[in-house]
């Protein structure tokens, strides 16, 4: 059974830090990998791609990939209230997506 | 680009009436998009994966003549929940991948999903 983990949360992050969102999963052979950002009440919106080892940056976030130790994470720096939402990871396995149960992140004011 | 448009976004009708959610890719074309439910507070369920011309394949515990799924061109996939219950009120969303990949690796891009409460 190929899996994805996430830790559900919720996470709570003062506004202006940096918020880190983890996520590991189970099929070596995964080659892409995706963090997907859901709004209560929304659909999840692609936010960031990853498909090498190392950092990517957009903006005020990053995704790091290890796949040796097989995580994903996502930073995002300089928290808004505005990112408060759940944060989907997604593995690319076998040309299927597997899904993180996903991480509710609250940014206080 | 990668736009996705879902309709209708809400639907409320009577139990038993059969209602048709529309999936359409708007400047891409997708040989697959992806059928998923959710419920409040829970991840997303993955019903169904939708393939142009050919049949669906539907998760385990997916009854496919409950949901029925046409995919009949590269932009445009449909879900007929059938004499619909109040049980299967939930939030639909349709996902679908661009037809330019490179081994699979695109991500699916989201349409804003469909509420569908049944009395």
């Amino acid at each position: 059974q190929k899996e994805v983990e996430q830790n559900s949360g919720p996470l709570s992050v003062p506004e202006g830090a940096i918020a880190s969102l983890n996520c590991t999963y189970s099929d070596r052979g995964s080659q892409s990998f995706f963090w997907y950002r859901q709004y209560s009440g929304k659909s999840p919106e692609l936010i960031m791609s990853i498909y090498s080892n190392g950092d990517k940056e957009d903006g005020r976030f990053t995704a790091q990939l290890n796949k040796a130790s097989q995580y994903v994470s996502l930073l995002i720096r300089d928290s808004q209230p505005s990112d408060s939402a759940t944060y989907l990871c997604a593995v690319n396995s076998n040309y299927q997506l597997i899904w993180g149960a996903g991480t509710k992140l609250i940014i206080k004011p | 680009g990668a736009v996705v448009s879902q309709h209708p976004s809400r639907v409320i009708c009577k139990s038993g009436t059969s209602v048709k959610i529309e999936c359409r890719s708007l400047d891409f074309q997708a040989t697959t998009m992806f059928w998923y439910r959710q419920f409040p507070k829970k991840s997303l369920m993955l019903m169904a994966t939708s393939n142009e011309g050919s049949k669906a394949t539907y998760e385990q515990g997916v009854e496919k003549d409950k949901f029925l799924i046409n995919h009949a061109s590269l932009t445009l996939s449909t879900l007929t929940v059938t004499s619909a219950h109040p049980e299967d009120s939930s939030f639909y969303i349709c996902s679908a991948r661009d037809l330019e990949q490179v081994f699979g690796n695109q991500p699916q891009h989201f349409g804003d999903g469909t509420r569908l409460s049944i009395l």
